[in-house]
C-alpha cells in the first residue's frame, strides 16, 4: 500500500548548519512528491514539489530531488536559519488519487 | 487575497454530541479537501470535493462522519455522536482543481476536543 516514511524528530541544529530530513515513499505508480511546512502558529503551506523522476524542487534555499531508484525525496538546506524552525511534512500524490498522503512530520528547531 | 478560513478555531464538546466544522475555500477554487491530524500521527485524508462531481468519501473513518459542499463553495464537516478518538485538528484545503498536482492551500484548522 501507499506510505510515506520520514525521519523522526525532533531535530535540533545550530544556525548555519546543514539540514537533511529523509523521506522515502511506497506507491503503486509514479506519484508526485511534496514537502509541506508548518511554522509555529500558522497553517500548512507548500514548500516545494516535484512531479516526475529526477525533478528537483526548490524554494527558500531548500531542495529535494525525486529519486525513483531509491523511492526517496530527501529535503536539504545548506545553511539553516532560526526562522526555519517548523514542522516539515513529506507527502505524495499517487497516480490517479485525489488526496495527498502525508508522513508524520519532523519538527526542526534551529538555535542561534 | 484571503486564504482558506475555518471555524471555529477550537471546539470542545462532550462525548455523544454532534459537531459541525466549517470551511471557506479560496474564491474560485473548485477542489476542496478535508484532512485530520491526530496527536502523534500524520495528516489523514477524509473527503474530497471537485466541482459538481460526486465526492470522494474513501477516507471517512465511519458513518458518523459526513460532509457537504453547498454551491461549490463553503463546506461543512459533521461528526455525529462524537467519540474521544475523534479529538484531532481538522484541516481543510482547497486548490484550483484543474490538475491533481495543483497546490493545496490549507486553512488554520479546527482543534476538536471530545471530553
Amino acid at each position: 500500500g501507499n506510505s510515506v516514511t520520514q525521519m523522526e524528530g525532533p531535530v535540533t541544529l545550530s544556525e548555519e548548519a546543514f539540514l537533511t530530513i529523509n523521506c522515502t515513499y511506497t506507491a503503486t505508480g509514479y506519484p508526485s512528491l511534496f514537502w509541506y511546512v508548518q511554522y509555529p502558529g500558522e497553517g500548512l503551506q507548500l514548500l516545494l514539489k516535484a512531479t516526475k523522476a529526477d525533478d528537483k524542487g526548490s524554494n527558500k534555499g531548500f531542495e529535494a530531488t525525486y529519486r525513483k531508484e531509491t523511492t526517496s525525496f530527501h529535503l536539504e538546506k545548506g545553511s539553516v536559519q532560526v526562522s526555519d524552525s517548523a514542522v516539515y511534512f513529506c507527502a505524495h500524490l499517487e497516480t490517479g488519487a485525489n488526496n495527498l498522503f502525508f508522513g508524520t512530520g519532523t519538527r526542526l528547531t534551529v538555535i542561534p | 487575497g484571503a486564504g482558506v478560513s475555518q471555524s471555529p478555531s477550537n471546539k470542545v464538546t462532550e462525548k455523544g454530541k454532534d459537531v459541525e466544522l466549517r470551511c471557506d475555500p479560496i474564491s474560485g477554487h473548485t477542489a476542496l479537501y478535508w484532512y485530520r491530524q491526530s496527536l502523534g500521527q500524520g495528516l489523514e485524508f477524509l473527503i474530497y470535493f471537485q466541482g459538481n462531481s460526486a465526492p470522494d468519501k474513501s477516507g471517512l473513518p465511519s458513518d458518523r462522519f459526513s460532509a457537504e459542499r453547498t454551491g461549490g463553495s463553503v463546506s461543512t464537516l459533521t461528526i455525529q455522536r462524537t467519540q474521544q478518538e475523534d479529538s484531532a485538528v481538522y484541516l481543510c484545503a482547497s486548490s484550483l482543481g484543474g490538475q491533481r498536482t495543483d497546490t493545496q492551500y490549507f486553512g488554520p484548522g479546527t482543534r476538536l476536543t471530545v471530553l
